[in-house]
């Protein structure tokens, strides 16, 4: 078992430019997850999926940031006009659907934005 | 919106000394809890879940809930110096699949 997979594991990107982030989740798990960390807020929940539909995303912010889940093997959050203020690590987790809650998280992805 | 508070945010213990972390929730949305571990640079390692009032035991990390008082609290016996990392709490609800994490607790263990 891998695990939840994510690429790139960093990347910098100039103001204004966009970025896309990848996620793998566990083979067999239907519930995908994306989260943003940083020193001052901490975890910050973004968005989820459920077997592939959007399930919550009240955590995005509403302009500039998407996500989609076009297939069970991967999802992608995608960052329009990136700002320095948007620099951090996003996370991606995974979990059965009736696993309670535990989620399997990647090891993030670092964003700085320059 | 549900608030997680975790105190310490930072703690250093001698090798084989208890560690205690307590993690405490603004109201009663939550019924499940976990506490994750992240190695600097790493994702979150699961340590321990748990989902009703009292102990629930995981190798040398022990999980203790008291619902009454919103606290849950996490007790890490004769850490080793590979055990320093942050340590975070979380809560969720049955009713959708999402955690609320708390800021963490930078845990360090000397020898």
């Amino acid at each position: 078992n891998a695990g939840v997979i994510q690429t790139p594991r960093h990347k910098v990107t100039g103001k204004g430019q966009e970025a896309t982030l990848w996620c793998e989740p566990i083979s067999g798990h239907s519930a995908v997850f994306w989260y943003r960390q940083t020193i001052v807020q901490g975890l910050e929940f973004l968005t989820y999926f459920r077997n592939q539909a959007p399930i919550d995303d009240s955590g995005m912010p509403k302009e500039r940031f998407s996500a989609q889940m076009p297939n069970q093997s991967h999802s992608t959050l995608k960052i329009q006009s990136t700002q320095p203020q948007d620099s951090a690590v996003y996370l991606c987790a995974s979990s059965l659907v009736d696993s309670g809650n535990t989620l399997y998280f990647g090891e993030g992805s670092r964003l700085i934005v320059v | 919106q549900q608030k997680v508070q975790q105190s310490p945010e930072s703690l250093t213990v001698s090798e084989g000394a208890m560690a205690s972390l307590n993690c405490t929730f603004s109201d009663r949305s939550s019924d499940n809890f976990r506490w994750y571990r992240q190695h600097s640079g790493k994702g979150l390692e699961v340590l321990v879940s748990i989902f009703s009032d009292g102990e629930k035991e995981e190798g040398s990390f022990t999980a203790h809930l008291n619902r009454a008082s919103l606290h849950v609290f996490l007790h890490i016996r004769e850490p080793q110096p590979s055990d320093s990392a942050l340590y975070l709490c979380a809560g969720g609800t049955s009713s959708g699949q999402k955690l609320v994490f708390g800021q963490g607790t930078i845990l360090k263990v000397y020898l």
